[in-house]
């Protein structure tokens, strides 16, 4: 089974600044790593898939990058409605997995 | 404009059983690859099941393996998740989301169903 560890859990920063959350896996991954955002209340929203293609409509704000084991989302300048949850996710042969999440708050 | 509608969420005894529904409308829903993940604050998003097209292969979690059943009626345009033996641990909200292809990332999620699992 292919563990996906989130880091940090827990990132505080302001408005305008940078953000960078990890996600590492276990094993290399032979397919790629997907992210989304989760609000309270609302649905999950798919950010980045294959690990660094942007969904329709997510702002060029944030990006996803990375490989094998390491992967990466970048929020270049955080808006306000950016403080969420954001988790990253694989699949190896039929079975899904979630990293734990980092909670990006203000 | 996709849609995926859950129900069927509610107060359920350990031991009991719960069937929630997903409607799907704005894609040919006999075309794409449906799963149920749920999400908790304890231990966030959790991918459940996961059922083919044609309802052709389903899979499971270990954590719901022999306790969960997963289907679908592609004349109704619906998805189905059959919990059985519910426990505590299986309370969360309960999302039914659409594969963008088949074992790839999801693309749409409903708005969610609470299972609530309490004596």
């Amino acid at each position: 089974e292919i563990v996906l560890t989130q880091s940090p859990a827990t990132l505080s920063l302001s408005p305008g600044e940078r953000a960078t959350l990890s996600c590492r896996a276990s094993q290399s991954l032979s397919s790629s790593v997907t992210w989304y955002q989760k609000k309270p209340g609302q649905a999950p929203r798919l950010l980045i898939y294959d690990a660094s293609n942007r969904a329709t409509g997510i702002p060029p704000r944030f990006s996803g990058s990375g490989s094998g084991t390491d992967f990466t989302l970048t929020i270049s300048s955080l808006e306000p409605e950016d403080f969420a949850l954001y988790y990253c996710q694989q699949r190896t042969n039929s079975q899904y997995s979630f990293g734990q999440g980092t909670k990006l708050e203000i | 404009e996709v849609q995926l509608l859950e129900s069927g969420g509610g107060l359920v005894q350990p031991g009991g059983s719960l069937r929630v529904s997903c409607v799907a409308s704005g894609f040919t829903f006999s075309s794409y690859a449906m799963s149920w993940v749920r999400h908790s604050s304890g231990q966030g998003l959790e991918w459940v099941s996961g059922i083919g097209p044609s309802g052709e292969g389903t899979f499971y979690a270990d954590s719901v393996k022999g306790r969960f059943t997963i289907s679908r009626d592609n004349s109704k345009n619906t998805l189905y998740l059959q919990m059985n033996s519910l426990k505590a641990e299986d309370t969360a909200q309960y999302y039914c989301a659409k594969a963008s292809v088949p074992l790839g990332h999801f693309d749409y999620w409903g708005q969610g169903t609470v299972v609530t699992v309490s004596p």
